[in-house]
C-alpha cells in the first residue's frame, strides 16, 4: 500500500530564516506530487505541483521554491521566511494518468515564523 | 481564476440532528467534484469522486448529489454522530489540468 511521510510535524522559525519541508511517498511510482498550504481562517491553496522529476509547475508568485530531486521526493523551500507563511502545509499525491485527480494527503507539518 | 464556495462556512448540530452543506463551482469544463473529510490532527481523506451530472454517491450515513449544469453538489449527513465532526473540503476538478481547486471547507461540529 502507500503511504506518503511529510517532516517535520511542528516548525517554528524566525523571520528571515531558510525552510525546507520534505515529502516522500512510498508504494507507487511516477506520481503526480502537490504542496498546499492552509492559511488561518482560509482553504487549502496550491502551492506547487510536479508530473515528473525536476518538472516544478508554481501556482502562486511567492518566496517559495519547490524541487523534486527523485521521483517519490518533494521539497518545499524558501531562503526567507516572511510572517505571511505561517501555515500548515500538507503534501499530496496522486496516481500519473489516472482517470481522475484523487489526491492522498500527508500528515501535514505547522509552519509558524515568529 | 477558478472560485469553489462552500456553505455555510461553518455548523453546530446537536448529535442525532441530520445535516446538509453545499459546493458550487463552474459549471463550464467540469471533470469531477471531489469531497474530503479533514479531521483535526489527520489528514484530509477522500469521501468521493462524483463525475456524472445527478451522480448520487453514498458512505455509510454520507451521501453527496451533484448538479453540473448548474454547478453545485450537496453533502448530506444522516443522523450526524461526534465522530462526524470534522472540516468537509470539496475541491473542482477541470478538464485537462492534473490539479484541484480546493473550497474554503464547511466545518462541523456534532455535540453528543
Amino acid at each position: 500500500s502507500q503511504t506518503i511521510h511529510q517532516w517535520p510535524a511542528t516548525l517554528v522559525q524566525p523571520v528571515g530564516s531558510p525552510l525546507s519541508l520534505e515529502c516522500t511517498v512510498e508504494g507507487t511510482s511516477n506520481p503526480n506530487l502537490y504542496w498546499y498550504r492552509q492559511a488561518a481562517g482560509r482553504g487549502l491553496q496550491l502551492l506547487f505541483y510536479s508530473v515528473g522529476i525536476g518538472q516544478i509547475s508554481s501556482e502562486v508568485p511567492q518566496n517559495l521554491s519547490a524541487s523534486r530531486p527523485q521521483d517519490r521526493q518533494f521539497i518545499l523551500s524558501s531562503k526567507k521566511l516572511l510572517l505571511s507563511d505561517s501555515g500548515f502545509y500538507l503534501c499530496a499525491w496522486s496516481q500519473h494518468l489516472s482517470s481522475y485527480n484523487e489526491q492522498f494527503f500527508g500528515p501535514g507539518t505547522r509552519l509558524t515564523v515568529l | 481564476i477558478l472560485n469553489v464556495e462552500q456553505s455555510p462556512q461553518s455548523l453546530h448540530v446537536q448529535e442525532g440532528d441530520s445535516t446538509n452543506f453545499t459546493c458550487s463551482f463552474p459549471s463550464s469544463n467540469f471533470y469531477a467534484l471531489h469531497w474530503y473529510r479533514w479531521e483535526t490532527a489527520k489528514s484530509p481523506e477522500a469521501l468521493f469522486v462524483m463525475t456524472l451530472n445527478g451522480d448520487e454517491k453514498k458512505k455509510g450515513r454520507i451521501s453527496a448529489t451533484l448538479n453540473t449544469k448548474e454547478g453545485y453538489s450537496y453533502l448530506y449527513i444522516k443522523g450526524s454522530q461526534p465522530e462526524d465532526s470534522a472540516t468537509y473540503l470539496c475541491a473542482f476538478e477541470n478538464t485537462g489540468f492534473q490539479k484541484l481547486v480546493f473550497g474554503t471547507g464547511t466545518r462541523l461540529l456534532v455535540s453528543p
